[in-house]
């Protein structure tokens, strides 16, 4: 079946330090997700990109839709210690319904 | 606008039991899906309604069922809980069904521990 594979698993970084990290398939998606999430909380989308190639920034993030439509990135910049969290990347295919795959997310934590 | 709502936030059951979920989609969205997050598996999707019909499962045991009403609240039902079952329940909502691509809003989720 489908799968992604995400990565660094977590990452400790210091207050002001330029964030990245990518998820990466064997398969072709049709749309790539990018969602945080707090603990208690779910997740909450941050970046949809819906064709190859596209780059999209949301603030101080910015994600890439691959061209191979089997990777993205997500770029955090001038990270703050609110930006602490749970990043997943998702890929949603669109088979006649939606079957989004996640991540296995990447854990941030961010030292002020 | 109000979000996606799941009830109830916290649950905890006995082995054996069945459990009732339910989730209730931002105004307007008519697509519902339904994952299983927990810490060794990560967010795993369990089924997909739109229009009151299935129209994608994952792979999950036919303990776990769901169904949509025609106000597009969901519902996911687990029987015969087992110890593994404890998980967060997620629930996220979509505005377009197929062939449109769209983004999913999530609610903040249903903790269900099973003893």
């Amino acid at each position: 079946g489908q799968q992604l594979n995400q990565s660094p698993q977590s990452m400790f970084i210091q207050e002001g330090e330029d964030v990245s990290m990518n998820c990466t398939s064997s398969s072709i998606f049709n749309t790539w997700l990018w969602y945080k999430q707090e603990p208690g909380e779910g997740p909450v989308l941050l970046i949809a990109l819906y064709k190859a190639g596209e780059l999209t920034s949301n603030g101080r993030l910015t994600a890439q839709f691959g061209i191979t439509r089997k990777d993205s990135f997500l770029n955090i910049s001038a990270s703050i210690p609110s930006d602490v969290g749970i990043y997943f990347c998702a890929g949603q295919l669109n088979t006649g319904g939606f079957k989004t795959i996640f991540g296995a997310g990447t854990r941030l934590f961010v030292k002020a | 606008k109000a979000g996606v709502t799941q009830t109830p936030r916290y649950l905890i059951k006995t082995r054996g039991q069945q459990v009732t979920l339910s989730c209730s989609p931002i105004s307007g969205h008519r697509s519902v899906s339904w994952y299983q997050q927990t810490p060794g598996q990560g967010l795993q999707f369990l089924f997909e309604y739109f229009s009151e019909t299935q129209r994608n499962k994952g792979n999950f045991p036919g303990r776990f069922s769901g169904r949509q009403f025609s106000n597009s609240r969901s519902e996911m039902n687990v029987s015969t809980l087992e110890l593994g079952d404890s998980a967060l329940y997620l629930c996220a909502s979509s505005l377009k069904g197929a062939p449109m691509n769209t983004e999913a809003f999530f609610g903040q989720g249903t903790r269900l521990t099973v003893v």
